[in-house]
């Protein structure tokens, strides 16, 4: 069974600062990594998503990495700003050896970004 | 337009009403899905819709019922709820359910149940 964990679950940072966040999967037989910003009580919004073919993805101030063998992906937020934040999300797509399972969400990590 | 719509925003219902949320997107997707949120907890999957035909129910009960009624409308009836069922309800879709491609998700239906 794929698990999803997000590591911190909640993350405090002065403005200004470059920061990471962490993604962790148990099955790395993954057909894409999404990740999501929340705000609260709103819904989801694609940040970037990286086919499990690539090694990373970039928009604007963000970057994500993929390492498929080692389960693992990171979300790089460069010069954040209180806008950022938010709950991150992070969702893996399960292959099934050419067939797609569901999205699998992680629990998130909550971003707090102080003027 | 990468715009996935939702109406209502808010909706409270008692256990005996029979209310819809309903979705729509414009994109041209093929595939739309409904999922169920909680407070501080991530989405969780209910329905899958592909090409207007129901191919993916996580065992949802009964008291939920999808409708696609065309490739740009996606419904979800209420009917007999619990307050459990209270949640924000999401609907997303994508270009089709193989294509590997982005999920694009609405604003969501905050629904309380009394």
């Amino acid at each position: 069974k794929q698990e999803v964990t997000q590591i911190p679950a909640a993350l405090s940072v002065p403005e200004g600062e470059n920061l990471v966040l962490n993604c962790s999967f148990t099955d790395s037989a993954i057909y894409n990594l999404q990740w999501f910003r929340q705000d609260p009580g709103k819904g989801l919004t694609s940040l970037l998503l990286i086919q499990s073919s690539q090694r990373e993805q970039t928009s604007g101030r963000l970057n994500a990495s993929l390492d498929k063998s080692s389960g693992r992906s990171t979300l790089y937020i460069a010069a954040s700003q209180p806008g950022d934040s938010a709950t991150y999300l992070c969702a893996v797509r399960r292959d099934y050896g050419g067939s797609q399972g569901n999205l699998i969400f992680g629990k998130g990590t909550k971003l707090s970004v102080k003027p | 337009d990468t715009e996935v719509t939702q109406t209502p925003k808010h909706l409270v219902m008692g256990m005996t009403n029979k209310k819809s949320l309903k979705c729509e997107q414009h994109m041209g997707h093929r595939a739309m899905y409904w999922y169920k949120q909680k407070a501080k907890k991530p989405p969780e999957l209910m329905f899958v819709y592909s090409y207007e035909k129901l191919s993916i129910n996580e065992s949802v009960p009964s008291r939920f019922s999808p409708e696609c009624p065309n490739s740009s409308l996606l419904n979800l009836h209420l009917h007999a709820l619990q307050p459990e069922d209270s949640a924000l309800y999401l609907c997303a879709s994508s270009q089709t359910w193989s294509s590997g491609r982005e999920q694009f998700f609405g604003p969501g239906t905050r629904l309380t149940v009394l």
